[in-house]
């Protein structure tokens, strides 16, 4: 159990143009999800949490409006990336914590965007 | 400001050898560590806590507070150990902050 879903695995987009990243929590109900962004061979920094039926409270330095994130049931949470550029070109991650239990983060498999 | 440091990004140790992953952190509150590992092409899977005060495929971890480090250690390294590993500290947010990843390499 305890399974997150990323859609779609990698996304390729012209520079301007919005995209939609999903994570879904398959099999249990996820109160809070993270959304990380990870540039190559480096670390997960996170960028915002997600809290179902609330407004995402983002991490210094993100900006909300460029990453629009919303959690609108128990086992979705949507990251848009607005207007997207090439420096906005990275492996976005999220991480779901099984409702109850906010100690434990399940990761997906991460979304490849690249921004030509 | 929290903060976790992994001082090598890369370790190669020979199959059968010991193998310590160094993991120290920096957080004003009591800190709640984590070893997270990421094999090729695979997700970030959980590999242990200190809370737990457990052994995973081999690994134990054991949070010193008066060293603020929180190691990786195995006595015997596998092949199949071969991965990216990040550690991580859980703040009162519930957030995770991660350190920026050791790749162990264990050499047949």
């Amino acid at each position: 159990g305890a399974v997150v879903s990323q859609h779609p695995s990698w996304v390729i987009c012209k520079s301007g143009t919005s995209v939609k990243i999903e994570c879904r929590s398959l099999d249990f109900q996820a109160t809070t999800m993270f959304w990380y962004r990870q540039f190559p061979k480096q670390s997960l920094m996170l960028m915002a949490t997600s809290n179902e039926g609330s407004k995402a409270t983002y991490e210094q330095g993100v900006e909300k409006d460029k990453f629009l994130i919303n959690h609108a049931s128990l086992t979705l949470s949507t990251l848009t990336v607005t207007s997207a550029h090439p420096e906005d070109s990275s492996f976005y991650i999220c991480s779901a914590s099984r409702t109850g239990e906010v100690r434990e983060q399940y990761f997906g498999p991460g979304t490849r965007l690249t921004v030509t | 400001a929290q903060r976790v440091t992994q001082p090598e990004k890369l370790l190669s140790v020979f199959k059968g050898a010991p193998v310590e992953l160094k993991c120290n952190y920096s957080y004003s509150g009591s800190p709640e560590l984590f070893w997270y590992v990421q094999y090729s092409r695979q997700r970030l899977q959980l590999l242990l806590r200190h809370i737990s005060r457990e052994s995973i495929k081999g690994f134990t971890a054991d949070l010193n507070k008066g060293e603020t480090s929180f190691h990786l250690k195995k006595p015997f390294a596998q092949e199949e150990d071969s991965a990216m590993y990040y550690c991580a500290l859980m703040l009162s947010s519930y957030q995770l902050t991660f350190g920026k990843g050791t790749k162990l390499s264990v050499i047949p």
